[in-house]
């Protein structure tokens, strides 16, 4: 276990649907971003945030939306869901300050499938 | 932007052999930080190693180190005594330090063959 908790694990939607992917960061950790993983290929990041305020937006489209909580969870919000939307959608988080020279700790995805 | 390119898109190594995969990164940055993730069939993304672009003395764990060139721009991961427990895909990634912005490779599925 990570210490960083997504949920659902699985999800499986139709298209034109709206759904929502959570995240807990590890204990202590303020940043989130999340990324997207289509199959077979590598992460494309789509969003952090650091301690509720968004710091940096990536390919993320203007279907998809994330906001951090105050408690520090976050919520990644895609609508109008394509097939092509599906993927494996990871969250991270990273140690507290506004450095992360260790790197980020990774969420275990949640599996997105759109039919 | 910066940009990670692993030139090998699959590999694989015969168990207990050695193994480097190769990753060249683009920046005009002179401080960053370089990781080296696993994500295994589970799907998980693991760090392995990471390196830190002022230190000039290659990371090492375990089995696995890096050969950091950064006049280069190069970055690559060698597995020593290869185990089938470290095939997996691999994935290189650059880091800013300003806004911890990480970009990763396209990623190299290395397969170890008892």
């Amino acid at each position: 276990d990570s210490g960083v908790t997504q949920t659902p694990k699985h999800l499986i939607t139709a298209t034109g649907q709206r759904v929502t992917l959570r995240c807990s960061p590890r204990s202590g950790d303020l940043s989130v971003y999340w990324y997207q993983q289509s199959l077979d290929q590598g992460l494309q990041f789509l969003i952090q945030y650091y301690n509720g305020e968004e710091r940096a937006k990536g390919n993320i489209l203007e279907r998809f939306s994330a906001q951090q909580f105050p408690d520090l969870h976050s919520e990644l919000n895609l609508s109008s869901l394509e097939l092509g939307d599906s993927a494996l959608y990871f969250c991270a988080s990273s140690a507290q300050g506004t450095e992360a020279p260790y790197g980020y700790t990774f969420g275990s995805g949640t599996r997105l499938t759109v039919v | 932007a910066q940009t990670v390119t692993q030139s090998q898109p699959e590999m694989s190594v015969q168990e207990a052999e050695t193994v480097t995969l190769s990753c060249t990164y683009d920046t005009s940055e002179n401080n960053y930080y370089l990781f080296w993730y696993k994500q295994p069939p589970s799907r998980q993304m693991i760090l392995v190693i990471r390196q830190e672009a002022y230190k000039q003395q290659n990371a090492t764990e375990n089995r696995f180190s890096v050969n950091f060139q950064k006049a280069a721009k190069s970055f690559s991961l060698k597995i020593s005594d290869s185990q089938l427990g470290d095939t997996a895909m691999y994935f290189c990634a650059f880091m800013k330090p300003a806004n911890n912005d990480m970009r990763f490779g396209a990623g190299t599925r290395l397969t170890v063959k008892p």
